[in-house]
């Protein structure tokens, strides 16, 4: 069975204070790893997909990094307007995807 | 916009009510699917489809029912409410299963 976990659970970082969301992942052939930003209230925003390991995805202050058993979301400066909940998802072989618990990020003014 | 439109957003029922939440997308997408959304739980598939007149079971499909009549919508029916179904609902499609998704707003569930 294909499982996938997020940490810290909770983060809680002051404006400007660099630091990485953790997704490690065990899959029965791994054909990607997803990223999804979630605000309060919505669905998930789709962030990136991650196909092999040394591949990175930047966008903004976000850059996403994905070794053969984990994925790593740096955030660089962050702001505010980045808080939200950040999910980790992959999709193996059978086109089946499994995602993560996520990450509760708060950035303090 | 083009996007999933889900309705309706909140619904409150009693215990053995049923009721249809509706999703709908502008896309063109073949795949279709429903997730619950539970603290501590990540996303759970329910159904999927993969095109009109194709269904399929996820990891939690006991207590729903789909149809895909037409591409672009996907309708998920609760049959006789549950307390264990109160949860948040999300409908997502995409080009393709897996890749990609493109999630509607929600429907806050709470059944009583």
């Amino acid at each position: 069975e294909d499982q996938v976990t997020q940490s810290p659970e909770a983060l809680r970082l002051q404006e400007g204070e660099s630091s990485s969301l953790n997704c490690s992942y065990t899959v029965s052939g791994l054909r990607g790893l997803f990223w999804y930003r979630q605000d309060p209230g919505k669905g998930p925003e789709f962030l990136f997909t991650l196909y092999s390991a040394g591949e990175e995805k930047e966008k903004e202050r976000l850059k996403a990094t994905l070794t053969k058993k984990e994925s790593f979301l740096h955030i660089t400066a962050p702001k505010p307007e980045d808080s939200a909940t950040y999910l980790c998802a992959v999709i193996n072989a059978g086109n089946m995807l499994t995602f993560g618990g996520g990450t509760r990020l708060m950035v303090k003014p | 916009n083009a996007g999933v439109t889900q309705t309706p957003k909140f619904q409150v029922l009693k215990t053995g009510q049923s009721m249809t939440l509706q999703c709908a997308q502008d896309m063109n997408h073949e795949y279709m699917s429903w997730y619950r959304q539970d603290p501590g739980m990540g996303l759970r598939l329910i159904h999927y489809s993969v095109g009109a007149g194709i269904t399929d079971q996820g990891e939690v499909p006991n207590g729903y029912n789909v149809s895909r009549s037409t591409t672009e919508d996907f309708p998920l029916r609760l049959l006789s409410a549950a307390p264990s179904q109160t949860s948040v609902y999300f409908c997502a499609s995409s080009y393709e299963r897996g890749y990609g998704y493109t999630f509607g707003s929600g429907t806050r569930l709470t059944v009583v």
